[in-house]
């Protein structure tokens, strides 16, 4: 079965320093990956997805993680981030029908 | 935005009593996913639809039932709630089975089992 692991749960941070978000995962096939956000109160919304191609991703709001298959980590990162970036970021992996997400790290960006 | 409309947005019940939140879409989407969202346990699967009376269980099915009459309604009911069903329940939306194609989340239940 697939599954994914978000080694973090919350990651501090200050604004326009760079941050990586670490996700390992485990699955015995091919997988599909993916970065979703929630926003404070909202639902998620994709970030960024890998299916097959160029191991490094980019999304939106600046956001891109890269594929490792020798290591099954599918990491996200960004340059410089915004207070806006507040939120938290969940990993998650293709199960057969549905995905299965991580637990979820909490980026605190402060001034 | 897609549309996904989740009712109510807030529930507070007591334990025993049953309680069922909707799920509206307008995406004409095949798939619908419940979800439960709890610290330190992010998104667990709850029950899954693809397609009218097509349902299967999630991780965490245990006390809940769905139905799904037809295609734009997804109903996740609490046969009778307990404490630890305490918790923001998400519905989705998706086209592919949640292979190659992203899902579409609604605002969320916050739903207090007293």
């Amino acid at each position: 079965a697939q599954s994914v692991t978000q080694l973090d749960s919350q990651v501090p941070v200050f604004e326009e320093a760079p941050v990586e978000l670490r996700c390992n995962y485990s699955s015995s096939v091919s997988v599909y990956l993916f970065w979703y956000v929630q926003y404070p109160n909202q639902g998620l919304q994709l970030l960024l997805k890998y299916l097959s191609g160029s191991t490094l991703v980019k999304g939106i709001n600046g956001f891109e993680a890269e594929f490792n298959k020798s290591q099954t980590s599918f990491h996200l990162r960004k340059p410089s981030v915004h207070i806006s970036d507040t939120a938290e970021y969940f990993c998650a992996v293709t199960g057969f029908q549905k995905l299965v997400f991580g637990t979820g790290t909490r980026l605190l960006v402060s001034p | 935005d897609a549309g996904i409309t989740q009712s109510p947005r807030h529930k507070v019940t007591e334990t025993g009593t049953p309680v069922t939140l909707r799920c509206h879409q307008t995406e004409n989407h095949r798939y619908m996913y419940w979800y439960r969202q709890d610290p330190g346990h992010g998104l667990r699967l709850i029950h899954y639809s693809y397609g009218v009376k097509d349902t299967d269980k999630g991780e965490v099915s245990d006390g809940y039932s769905v139905s799904r009459s037809k295609t734009e309604d997804f109903l996740l009911t609490l046969e009778s709630a307990t404490s630890s069903q305490t918790s923001v329940y998400f519905c989705a939306i998706g086209t592919g089975g949640g292979g190659d194609e992203k899902l579409f989340f609604g605002s969320g239940t916050q739903l207090s089992v007293l």
